[in-house]
């Protein structure tokens, strides 16, 4: 079955250290994205990516990094310049723009 | 601006009670609005989608959402609501021409046995 794979589903880190989400779809999609959950606030953009070596910064970029080498991969990684990067993110991909999403599992982060 | 808005933040209903999640939407063009479904630890998962056409739409699990447009509402229901329901509902309008989507603050659904 296609969908969305991200790994870790749980990940701990030190204050200070980058950490890198993984996010693999087999769905074909051109459309890849970064969403951050927190508790009350719904979902807020990261990252977009609409096309393979293309991205787009989202509403909350600061302190994140991602890339896009290949059609089925989007890795996002967390950087120490991240001020509270606790929290649970969701990588999400679409036919096009105005498609549904197609979310993974998430991938809950606690950084201590 | 535009946005979406989820009035409730928390509902409890009795299993077997029928159920109305509100939604209210900004936005100056034709919208495109979904509704998602997240359970605890997991992924937000479709429910409906609504592009044009009949402002009835039907979706998976018994769900169904109207489209009103003069109040810029899409308000998802079930006429009885199973245990298995009580998860948190989004909705969610797509930026025509955009990569960009705009999801409400959610609502927590609970159900009484």
């Amino acid at each position: 079955d296609g969908g969305i794979t991200q790994s870790p589903k749980y990940l701990f880190r030190k204050e200070g250290q980058n950490v890198t989400l993984s996010c693999e779809q087999n769905l074909n999609h051109d459309a890849m994205y970064w969403y951050r959950q927190d508790p009350g606030q719904g979902l807020r953009l990261i990252y977009y990516s609409q096309i393979v070596n293309d991205f787009q910064k989202g509403d909350i970029a600061e302190g994140y990094s991602v890339s896009r080498e290949k059609k089925e991969s989007f890795p996002l990684t967390v950087t120490s310049a991240q001020k509270n990067p606790t929290a649970f993110y969701l990588c999400a991909s679409s036919n096009t723009g105005n498609s549904p999403l197609h979310f993974g599992n998430g991938t809950r982060l606690t950084v201590t | 601006a535009q946005s979406v808005t989820q009035p409730d933040i928390h509902i409890t209903v009795s299993e077997g009670a029928s159920l109305e999640l509100r939604c209210n939407y900004s936005y100056g063009a034709t919208p495109y609005l979904f509704w998602y479904v997240q359970s605890p630890g997991q992924g937000l998962q479709l429910l409906l989608k609504y592009f044009s056409g009949d402002t009835l739409v039907q979706g998976i699990k018994g769900f169904e959402a109207e489209f009103k447009r003069s109040q810029s509402s899409f308000n998802l229901r079930k006429p009885s609501v199973h245990w298995s329901d009580a998860a948190e509902y989004f909705c969610a309008v797509a930026i025509s021409g955009t990569y960009k989507y705009i999801f409400g603050t959610g609502t927590r659904l609970k159900v009484l046995a």
